[in-house]
């Protein structure tokens, strides 16, 4: 079975400040990993995945993630804090080989503080 | 840029009245999935759709709910008889079928059952 934790629901972060947010997994074969953002009254939006290859995956927006096996991590970085990245993140996993359903971590909302 | 579409964006419904939520996919897209989540909670999976049935349902998924795509473009959600605790947002994705897919999803429908 798989499942996500997400570790802070609540993460505040000055302008220009790094953003980390926090996304471990458990799954019995190698998943996939996504994160996904939701702005206010809006869907959820990929920022990025990772599938199969290179660890460290860049998304939109300047967000990156690295796939660390040993840890079954997968964390959401961005170097600079843009009040404009202010919005719920999730990660979710699916597995590579049962179905194609997500699992979702619980979300992390990102505020900006200028 | 095409995206899924979801109506209404928020129903209030008595307990114990059926509602239908609906949901347009992306046009080429091959599988279409209902989740939901409770205010305070993980987005979670109810059901996937493909090629005009069920591939795949989680036990939330029960009797009261049923799923149909009338047309070649709505996907709907009913629930035949709303519990107190069906109150939640629905999001409604949709994938191309490959692998390592990403969902699309639509904005969600927040639905109130008094």
């Amino acid at each position: 079975a798989q499942s996500v934790t997400q570790l802070g629901s609540h993460v505040s972060v000055s302008e220009g400040a790094l953003v980390l947010l926090r996304c471990n997994y458990s799954s019995s074969v190698p998943p996939y990993l996504f994160w996904y953002v939701q702005y206010p009254n809006q869907g959820l939006q990929l920022l990025l995945k990772y599938t199969t290859g290179a660890t460290l995956v860049k998304g939109i927006n300047g967000f990156e993630a690295e796939f660390k096996k040993s840890e079954t991590s997968f964390h959401l970085t961005k170097p600079s804090a843009h009040m404009s990245d202010a919005a719920e993140y999730f990660c979710a996993v699916s597995a590579t080989n049962t179905g194609n359903q997500f699992y979702f971590g619980t979300g992390t909302s990102l505020t900006v503080i200028p | 840029e095409p995206e899924v579409t979801q109506t209404p964006s928020h129903q209030v419904t008595q307990m114990g009245q059926e509602v239908i939520l609906r949901c347009v996919p992306i046009s080429n897209h091959l599988y279409f999935y209902w989740y939901r989540q409770i205010l305070g909670q993980k987005v979670e999976f109810l059901v996937s759709f493909y090629n005009n049935e069920i591939s795949e349902k989680s036990e939330i998924f029960d009797d009261q709910f049923s799923v149909e795509r009338p047309d070649g473009s709505n996907f709907t959600l009913k629930i035949r008889s709303t519990k107190l605790e069906d109150s939640a947002m629905y999001f409604c994705a949709s994938d191309r079928g490959q692998i390592g897919r990403e969902q699309y999803f639509g904005p969600g429908t927040r639905l109130t059952v008094t």
